[in-house]
């Protein structure tokens, strides 16, 4: 059985603070692809990344940066120095190259108050 | 360039109605997805197109809900007798090509509720 966890229902940070979102999955796949998903207040879900199973490289694009760990099946999300336009719900999402479905969390919501 | 697009953005209805929701993907996007999230809940996934075909219908919740997909673009999904418990955002989302693991695109979602 293939499952996402986001044990963080809600983060509340201060602008300017860096904050971590985690993601646990589980899939018996060795062919897996893990994405990042925010939906912002206004409801639109938009892509952030895709990494698959045999990339462990971590990534940072701006001030986002992923470590992906396939040894503790992890794949986190790091915002430094968040901005309140950061405020939305973020969901990590596991496809696995046998299946059709993608998996989600259930999402973390990340708060960033000025 | 268009998004997928999704019609109604709204839809009140009464319970034991039927509804249809609507997806317009990305042109040239051959995979479809619908998902169902219930407030402050994650995406259920619902069904999955490639092309014209279905191959995965597991997650319908029940046989009063359905979905087809015609000339291999917009997708109708319909939901029969509707009960409370269906009231949600009901999103859509298409892929360039499902093989190869791409990023979903998701329209802005069809939020129904069922009084």
């Amino acid at each position: 059985a293939q499952k996402v966890t986001q044990a963080q229902t809600e983060i509340s940070v201060v602008e300017k603070e860096d904050v971590t979102l985690d993601c646990v999955y589980e899939t018996r796949d060795t062919t897996y692809y893990l994405f990042w998903y925010k939906q912002p207040p206004s409801g639109e879900l938009v892509f952030l990344i895709r990494r698959n199973s045999f990339d462990e490289q971590n990534e940072i694009s701006g001030r986002y940066s992923w470590n992906f760990q396939k040894s503790t099946s992890s794949f986190n999300f790091t915002i430094t120095a968040s901005q309140v336009v950061d405020s939305a719900v973020y969901f990590c999402a596991l496809s696995a190259a046998g299946g059709f479905k993608t998996i989600f969390g259930a999402g973390t919501r990340l708060f960033v108050k000025a | 360039g268009a998004g997928v697009s999704q019609s109604p953005s709204n839809k009140v209805t009464e319970k034991g109605k039927d509804v249809e929701l609507r997806c317009d993907p990305i042109s040239g996007h051959t995979a479809l997805y619908w998902y169902r999230q219930s407030l402050g809940q994650g995406l259920e996934f619902l069904i999955y197109f490639q092309g014209n075909s279905a191959p995965d219908k597991s997650g319908l919740p029940s046989d009063r809900f359905s979905a087809e997909r015609t000339g291999g673009s917009v997708s109708t999904l319909t939901i029969q007798r509707t009960q409370q418990e269906d009231s949600a955002v009901y999103l859509c989302a298409s892929s360039l090509d499902r093989a190869l693991g791409h990023e979903q695109y998701f329209g802005p979602g069809t939020r129904l509720t069922v009084t």
